[in-house]
């Protein structure tokens, strides 16, 4: 069965940290694996990712995808109390139009 | 502002009512698609419409169902609601012709299941 398992579940850190966030997969014909942002409601998309070894970045937040080993990592430096959202990853396989999500992993940063 | 609007925003019902969710997609596109989204199940798939036909479906209960309609709004019915229907409803759509995975998500529907 394909499924999607992020950690931690929740973390906690204060201004200025550094925080990596964990996506592993279990996903038949792998297509791509995306980050989004939830902020109290809607997610709002962050990266796409469809190769190995190939970092994203936008600012303060970058991405990069190991496909040999099923996973994604999701780092945040000097992180601000903006960035406390609830991030989630989700996998597309080849197969069909699905999106696969984790529960997400909750981010509080605090002054 | 992702373009994507639902209606009504917050939803108050008693079991075994029905109740009607609509969406209309950022415009020019195509699909459409329903998520539930509960706290201990994340975001779960229900079901896709592209340009009007039903395209993929998930995880939906019979006794939900959707449409898209000609102007490309779509709605999700739910009926015989239980208390563990409660959960945010987003509807997510999706540019061009074939399947994108940069979805633009509205910002839901909240239900509450009494």
């Amino acid at each position: 069965e394909d499924k999607v398992v992020q950690s931690p579940l929740s973390l906690v850190v204060h201004e200025g940290d550094t925080v990596t966030l964990n996506c592993s997969y279990e996903v038949t014909n792998f297509r791509s694996l995306l980050w989004y942002k939830q902020e109290k409601k809607a997610p709002t998309f962050l990266f796409m990712l469809t190769s190995s070894g190939i970092e994203k970045k936008s600012g303060r937040l970058s991405s990069i995808l190991d496909k040999k080993e099923l996973f994604s990592i999701l780092n945040i430096t000097a992180t601000q109390t903006g960035d406390s959202a609830v991030y989630l990853c989700a996998v597309v396989p080849n197969t069909g139009n699905q999106f696969y999500f984790g529960t997400g992993t909750s981010l509080t940063v605090i002054p | 502002d992702s373009g994507v609007t639902q209606t009504p925003k917050h939803l108050i019902t008693a079991t075994g009512q029905r109740v009607t969710l609509r969406c209309s997609p950022r415009s020019g596109d195509l699909s459409v698609y329903w998520y539930q989204q509960s706290l201990d199940q994340g975001l779960q798939f229900l079901i896709q419409y592209y340009n009007g036909e039903e395209r993929a479906k998930g995880n939906i209960l019979e006794r939900f169902s959707a449409q898209q309609f000609p102007d490309l709004h779509s709605e999700l019915n739910l009926s015989s609601l239980e208390l563990g229907d409660s959960a945010l409803y987003f509807c997510a759509s999706s540019p061009g012709q074939v399947f994108n995975e940069k979805l633009f998500f509205g910002s839901g529907t909240q239900l509450s299941v009494l």
